[in-house]
């Protein structure tokens, strides 16, 4: 079991290029979201999934794209990168119900130049 | 939105001595607070969670407690050590209803010196 798992590890941008980061998880969890960590502001949701082919909006959204094609990927896209989304972004899956633990992946930490 | 405060962002005690660290919600509705620790470099992981039908949870060193009247829950550890350094997160959610959701205090480092 590899759990929750997140390509690449680590990725530099050109402002305005675009990337997608996968997220894998083997525990056949329902719910997948997508968050971003930067100093001093904790874990920031910015989309999730509460199943294949269905996305939503959390906290910070703007400028970010997300696929749920198959249930064990969940895709983060960036369609023009700027400096404002140099972060490290976390990856995190979930069983369905109430109070379920959420699972993090090991993280991806992207420069945006 | 649900909005968590925790405090204090930085806590630096002896090796031996108990930490607590604090965080107040503001739904009234949130029945869910996990603590998650990330230590450097690393993803977070659970370390507790407690539901709002619990006053208090333990586990060894590691105590949880929830006031749902003033909205604040706590994390106690006891008998510190040194590789309990890292940052802490407290987070809440309402699990009664479609939000699948947890927001997050923004952590607080702590540093245990030997």
């Amino acid at each position: 079991n590899a759990g929750v798992t997140q390509t690449p590890k680590f990725r530099v941008l050109k402002t305005g290029q675009s990337m997608t980061l996968l997220c894998a998880q083997d525990m056949n969890h329902e719910y997948m979201y997508w968050y971003r960590q930067d100093p001093g502001m904790g874990l920031r949701l910015i989309h999730y999934s509460v199943g294949e082919g269905t996305t939503a909006k959390g906290e910070v959204p703007d400028g970010y794209n997300v696929s749920r094609l198959k249930k064990q990927n969940f895709l983060l896209g960036l369609e023009s990168a700027a400096p404002s989304q140099t972060s490290v972004y976390f990856c995190a899956s979930k069983n369905a119900g109430p109070e379920e633990t959420q699972y993090f992946g090991p993280g991806t930490r992207l420069l945006v130049l | 939105g649900e909005n968590v405060e925790q405090h204090p962002s930085t806590l630096s005690v002896q090796e031996g001595d108990s930490a607590v660290i604090k965080c107040t919600y503001s739904d009234s509705a949130s029945n869910y607070f996990p603590w998650y620790k990330q230590e450097l470099g690393k993803r977070p992981q659970l370390i507790i969670d407690i539901r709002s039908n619990v006053g208090e949870k333990k586990d060894q060193r590691i105590a949880v407690t929830l006031n749902k009247t003033a909205k604040h829950f706590s994390l106690h550890i006891t008998e510190t050590q040194p590789e309990d350094s890292a940052v802490y997160f407290c987070a809440a959610s309402n699990s009664g209803g479609s939000n699948y959701k947890l927001t997050f205090g923004k952590g607080t480092l702590l540093t245990v010196n030997p």
